[in-house]
């Protein structure tokens, strides 16, 4: 039961234009959105969140948008550049009491900035 | 500030073992959650620990355990290794069930079962 899903393994992009990574959930439960950036041989890194009242959150290049009624969010860097190659997942937080430290996430999209 | 420690950072063990990972958090994060990442299951929670209580487990068997120390170090343990077993085990730390600002993952310990 795939509750969190990035349907693109890959993308790739020139440098200076947008990157968009999207994600698609099941659960209209979900409190919080998060996106995390992971390079090889490193933990994730967190990058953005968004909580599920909102549908636009923004910090410097990177914007992410959340569209309740499609169940669908996206991850929007401009503009892109080469050092921001590496997988990106999608997270989100279930509702419930005893659901702390839990993040549900999705299976990854590789993105890739051509110089 | 000291980031999420996690050792050792690789680990190669043989079927039927067991295993001891550790994570030290961030200092002053009482949070700590565990994370498998294999290729085809992606990134899947284990279980989450808060001022040495377990108050979340995912949906993994009961070989898989851990701890929670009164410094907020944390460890799992695994025994009767699978080969199913290999894989990048991450722990992340926070505050408190702080979501808006994410969570803070280690570089995780490679385990590799053979």
């Amino acid at each position: 039961d795939q509750q969190v899903k990035q349907n693109s393994p890959s993308l790739s992009v020139q440098e200076g234009r947008i990157s968009i990574l999207n994600c698609d959930y099941t659960n209209s439960m979900f409190d919080y959105f998060l996106w995390y950036k992971k390079y090889p041989a490193e933990g994730p890194t967190f990058l953005i969140s968004i909580s599920s009242i909102k549908d636009k959150n923004e910090d410097g290049r990177f914007t992410v948008f959340l569209n309740k009624s499609a169940k669908h969010l996206s991850l929007h860097i401009v503009p892109s550049q080469p050092g921001d190659s590496a997988v990106y997942f999608c997270a989100a937080t279930p509702p419930g009491e005893n659901q702390g430290g839990k993040l549900i996430f999705g299976q990854g999209t590789e993105l890739s900035v051509k110089p | 500030k000291a980031g999420v420690t996690q050792t050792p950072r690789y680990l190669i063990k043989t079927r039927g073992q067991q295993v001891t990972l550790s994570c030290s958090p961030i200092s002053g994060h009482r949070s700590v959650s565990w994370y498998q990442q294999t290729p085809g299951q992606g990134l899947q929670f284990l279980f989450e620990y808060f001022s040495e209580t377990q108050r979340n487990k995912g949906n993994f068997p009961g070989r898989f355990s851990g701890r929670q120390f009164s410094n907020s170090r944390s460890e799992m343990n695994v025994s009767t290794l699978e080969l199913g077993d290999s894989a990048l085990y991450l722990c992340a730390s926070s505050l408190n069930l702080d979501p808006p600002r994410g969570y803070t993952f280690g570089s995780g310990t490679r385990l590799t079962i053979v």
